[in-house]
C-alpha cells in the first residue's frame, strides 16, 4: 500500500517555542491531507484539512493561528504548533487519501504519528 | 456523515475468529462502511471497506446487512498482533472526504 511518513517521530520542546511537523506521501501525490490529534486513551480528533495550493480548512474549535498548516507541494504538508504549551502535548497524526480513479477506491493512509511533549 | 455505534471492548482467544459489530442505522445510500485499526502508539491502518456487498481481503471480511444498518468485521484467525482499537466509519467515498473517528472497539486477543 501507499506510504505516508512523518518527521520527527517525537519531539520535546520548551513552552513558548514553535514546532514544525512534516507529513509526506512517499509514493503518491495528495492534493489533500488531514491532520489529527490524539490524547492518551482517546480517539483521533480531526484538526484540519490541508489543501495543496490553498488555505487549510480547520475544524470547529481549532485555532488556525496556533496550528499553522502549509501544503507546499503535492507530497508535503507541514503543521506548525506555534507558541507551544504543555496542553499541546499530544500525538499528532497526518493522513492522505489515494485516488485509484474510481470513486469507491479511496483509502486513506496514515503516517506513524509524531509525539509532541511540551515542557 | 452517519454516526456509528460500536461496543467499547471485546476479548477474543488467539486463533479464533474475532467478530466486531458496528451499528450505522442512519447510513445514506451513497455512504460506504470503512474499517480501520490502530495499534498502540501507531497511525491507523486501513482494513477494508464496502457499500452493500460483503467484502473480503487478505486481512478481514466485511459483512453488511441487507438493510445496511449494521455490519460486522471478521478477523478469521485472530493473533496477538491483532490487539488494537478498531474503528468503524461511515462516509461518502469521494476523494478528499475526511474520516471522523468515533471511540472504536478495543479488541484484546488473548493466548
Amino acid at each position: 500500500g501507499a506510504v505516508v511518513s512523518q518527521h520527527p517521530s517525537w519531539v520535546i520542546c520548551k513552552s513558548g517555542t514553535s514546532v514544525k511537523i512534516e507529513c509526506r506521501s512517499l509514493d503518491f501525490q495528495a492534493t489533500t491531507m488531514f491532520w489529527y490529534r490524539q490524547f492518551p486513551k482517546q480517539s483521533l480528533m480531526l484538526m484540519a484539512t490541508s489543501n495543496e495550493g490553498s488555505k487549510a480548512t480547520y475544524e470547529q474549535g481549532v485555532e488556525k493561528d496556533k496550528f499553522l498548516i502549509n501544503h507546499a507541494s503535492l507530497t508535503l504538508s507541514t503543521l506548525t504548533v506555534t507558541s507551544a504549551h504543555p496542553e499541546d502535548s499530544s500525538f499528532y497524526i497526518c493522513s492522505a487519501p489515494t485516488s485509484g480513479g474510481q470513486s469507491s477506491y479511496n483509502e486513506q493512509f496514515f503516517g506513524p504519528g509524531t509525539r509532541l511533549t511540551v515542557l | 456523515d452517519a454516526k456509528t455505534t460500536q461496543p467499547p471492548s471485546m476479548d477474543c482467544a488467539e486463533g479464533r475468529a474475532a467478530n466486531l459489530p458496528c451499528n450505522h442505522s442512519t447510513i445514506s445510500g451513497n455512504e460506504y462502511v470503512y474499517w480501520y485499526r490502530q495499534i498502540h502508539s501507531q497511525g491507523p491502518q486501513y482494513i477494508i471497506h464496502g457499500l452493500k456487498n460483503n467484502e473480503t481481503n487478505e486481512m478481514a471480511s466485511l459483512i453488511i446487512t441487507e438493510d445496511r444498518k449494521s455490519s460486522t468485521l471478521i478477523l478469521p484467525h485472530a493473533t496477538l498482533r491483532d490487539t488494537a482499537v478498531y474503528y468503524c466509519i461511515v462516509r461518502r467515498s469521494e476523494y478528499g472526504n475526511k474520516l471522523v473517528f468515533g471511540a472504536g472497539t478495543i479488541l484484546r486477543v488473548k493466548s
